[in-house]
């Protein structure tokens, strides 16, 4: 079964810093798609930046970008200049072909400081 | 309508009623799913429908959760006999069909069994 991993649950960075999340995950699928999900205190699940496992490109939405390495099965978010609007529960989510489906991490909390 | 829309937002119910959740997606998407999500915990897949039909029911924890879609949109969660252990957010999202595209989450609804 795919499984998706996020090792650090909570990290804290002042304003305008950068941050990176960690995610990994397992599959022994060839194509798949990435996704980063942030959920803010509203409960709103918004998506941050999506990516097809058969690009090579790294995909990048304004501040965030990520880095995808296929072999090692390793996605991680990379969120420059933060901002206080940054503060979010994220979650990093791995679609699963054939049974349809997005199978999630445990989620990180971030807090950005001012 | 422009995004998800759930209802209701919150409910507190009793323990051993039931309780129904509506989900209405977006225009047009043909893919709807529902997942949990435990204080502090991540998302828990329930259901998925493509249509009216589900193929992929799974996640239901148990006898007590139903769930249904009419006319290929409006999908209502259904659990009978509400125990605490019920007690979360549920989260309903919707995409257009096809592999890969890119889910849209509702805001929830925040069931309280007391």
């Amino acid at each position: 079964a795919q499984t998706v991993t996020q090792s650090q649950p909570e990290m804290s960075v002042q304003e305008a810093e950068t941050v990176t999340l960690s995610c990994t995950y397992d599959t022994s699928e060839s194509n798949y798609y990435l996704f980063w999900y942030k959920q803010p205190p509203s409960r709103q699940m918004i998506l941050v930046i999506r990516q097809e496992a058969y690009k090579q490109q790294n995909a990048t939405e304004n501040r965030f970008s990520v880095n995808f390495q296929k072999a090692a099965k390793s996605f991680s978010l990379k969120i420059s200049d933060s901002q206080l609007g940054d503060t979010a529960m994220y979650f990093c989510a791995f679609f699963q072909g054939g049974s349809e489906k997005l199978v999630f991490g445990k989620g990180m909390k971030l807090t950005v400081n001012p | 309508g422009a995004g998800v829309s759930q209802s209701p937002s919150n409910k507190v119910t009793e323990k051993g009623k039931d309780v129904e959740l509506r989900c209405d997606p977006i225009s047009g998407h043909t893919a709807l799913y529902w997942y949990r999500q435990s204080l502090g915990q991540g998302l828990e897949f329930l259901i998925y429908f493509q249509g009216n039909s589900a193929p992929d029911k799974s996640g239901l924890p148990s006898d007590r959760f139903s769930a249904e879609r009419t006319g290929g949109s409006v999908s209502t969660l259904t659990i009978q006999r509400t125990q605490q252990e019920d007690s979360a957010v549920y989260l309903c999202a919707s995409s257009l069909a096809g592999y890969g595209n890119t889910i849209y989450f509702g805001e929830g609804s925040w069931l309280t069994v007391v």
